[in-house]
């Protein structure tokens, strides 16, 4: 299994602020034949069920804000909130889709300070 | 618009049975994997498997299997997530999502909007 963790477990930034969310899996979900790293992001607000943010590391979710980004590649990856709002007070999770045994890190929970 | 709709919560006795239902609309329910994924109270997510309706063909996460069975009906856009004997130690909420995309990648979406289940003496 591909092992997912992330840091911090949890962050409180102040609205408007940048929030920073790492996520590092313990093998690489880059493919090389495509160059394309098999990683999500989703947001799970309290009490609603998970939703996508992004896919392939970097690609925005159709009707996801701008100010939400991802990057990294291999086995290192960030969530960057550009610019923090109180509806995004969530616990955020990674997912590598890389081996047909999906996994998840544990989730970082990000508040408003 | 694609959408997944659960069953409602469940309280059983450890021993019970239970079937809970994902209900699919908005989109070809045979040409799309299903997962299942279960969320213990206040921790992270873990997927269990995963079922395609086309033929019912199933893949369950070695953590699962034994445990649960997938099923599905095409004539009304459901599949079952199925226990023969509940423990206290499935309390959870399950989620299903639709796994899988045009381009290759196994990411989840949509998701249900969850099904809790307590089992509790």
């Amino acid at each position: 299994d591909i092992v997912m963790t992330q840091s911090p477990d949890s962050v409180a930034v102040s609205l408007g602020e940048r929030a920073t969310i790492n996520c590092k899996s313990n093998q690489s979900v880059l493919y090389s034949p495509n160059n394309k790293n098999y990683l999500a992001w989703y947001q799970q607000k309290p009490g609603q069920p998970p939703k996508l943010l992004i896919y392939w590391a970097s690609t925005r979710e159709s009707g996801v804000p701008d100010r939400f980004s991802g990057s990294g590649s291999g086995t290192d990856f960030t969530l960057t909130i550009s610019r923090l709002q109180a509806e995004d007070v969530a616990v955020y999770y990674c997912q590598q889709y890389y081996n047909t045994l999906p996994t998840f890190g544990p989730g970082t929970k990000v508040d408003i300070k | 618009e694609v959408q997944l709709v659960q069953s409602g919560v469940e309280v059983k006795k450890p021993g019970e049975s239970l079937r809970i239902s994902c209900r699919a609309s908005g989109y070809t329910f045979i040409s799309h994997w299903i997962a299942w994924v279960r969320q213990m109270p206040g921790k992270g997510l873990e997927w269990m498997g995963i079922i395609y309706p086309g033929d019912s063909d199933t893949q369950y996460s070695p953590s699962f299997e034994g445990q649960v069975t997938f099923s599905a009906d095409k004539s009304i856009n459901t599949v079952y997530l199925q226990w023969s004997s509940l423990k206290a130690s499935d309390t959870a909420m399950y989620y299903c999502a639709r796994q899988g995309s045009s381009s290759g990648g196994d990411w989840f979406d949509p998701w249900g909007q969850g099904t809790l289940v307590t089992v509790s003496s």
